[in-house]
């Protein structure tokens, strides 16, 4: 069974730079996995912010980045504001029709 | 502007069926797949199935291939979910979302979400 993996939890201060990472359980990530990430606060639905690894919505706000990162998909938030804590989610494509979510993590913003 | 409506939700007893729909608006709808993603209470996200612009291709989770089937109507802008059998791990936020290229730029992920329609499979 797949299993990509994300740190369940980060805490950033207000200004501050945080990256959440998206680990494969078959390997590293590569550019082939097209990466997303996705926000999600409490009660809403998910929005997506980042696909095919780096590539903004137009709604992204430009503080936010997506790259890969010692074999994992990243996501770089910076200049942190309090309204970026949420949890944020990664999929990973495997190929073979074969979507997997990441976990998620919380972010919380201090 | 994008805009995607999930409707058919409820409460349904376990081996029963369910048919959620999902109207969009907004864009050219028959270029692009549609993808269905869940989120039981609590917990993260899953992808459950995709069918591509022209219906052509459709693939399912593991989880409920064999008792799920999603179709869509493209003279009427909607994707529908035939879920069968429900069982009480179904339970859960069901959402769909337009993939983020058009025809089989689907693959590449998921652009705008819908707000989602509850399932919940109890006796």
């Amino acid at each position: 069974q797949t299993v990509v993996t994300q740190e369940p939890s980060l805490t950033v201060s207000p200004g501050g730079t945080v990256t959440l990472t998206c680990a494969s359980s078959t390997g590293a990530v590569t550019s082939d996995y097209y990466p997303n990430w996705f926000q999600q606060k409490p009660g809403q639905a998910p929005k997506a912010l980042i696909f095919s690894t780096s590539n903004k919505h137009s709604w992204t706000p430009a503080r936010f980045s997506g790259s890969l990162l010692g074999g994992k998909a990243a996501l770089t938030l910076s200049d942190v504001q309090p309204d970026d804590g949420a949890e944020y989610y990664c999929l990973l494509y495997y190929g073979a029709s074969r979507w997997v979510f990441g976990g998620g993590t919380k972010v919380t913003v201090l | 502007q994008v805009q995607l409506v999930e409707s058919g939700g409820g409460v349904v007893q376990p081996g029963k069926s369910l048919r959620l729909s999902c109207a969009a608006s907004g864009f050219t709808f028959i270029n692009y797949g549609i993808y269905w993603v869940r989120q039981a209470p609590g917990k993260g996200l899953e992808w459950v199935a995709v069918i591509s612009h022209d219906g052509s291709e459709k693939y399912y989770a593991d989880s409920v291939r064999g008792r799920f089937t999603v179709s869509r109507d493209n003279s009427r802008d909607t994707v529908s979910l035939q879920m069968n059998s429900l069982r009480t791990e179904d339970t859960a936020v069901y959402y769909c979302a337009n993939g983020v290229g058009n025809f089989q730029g689907y693959k590449y992920g998921m652009d705008v979400w819908g707000q989602g329609t509850t399932v919940i499979v109890s006796s």
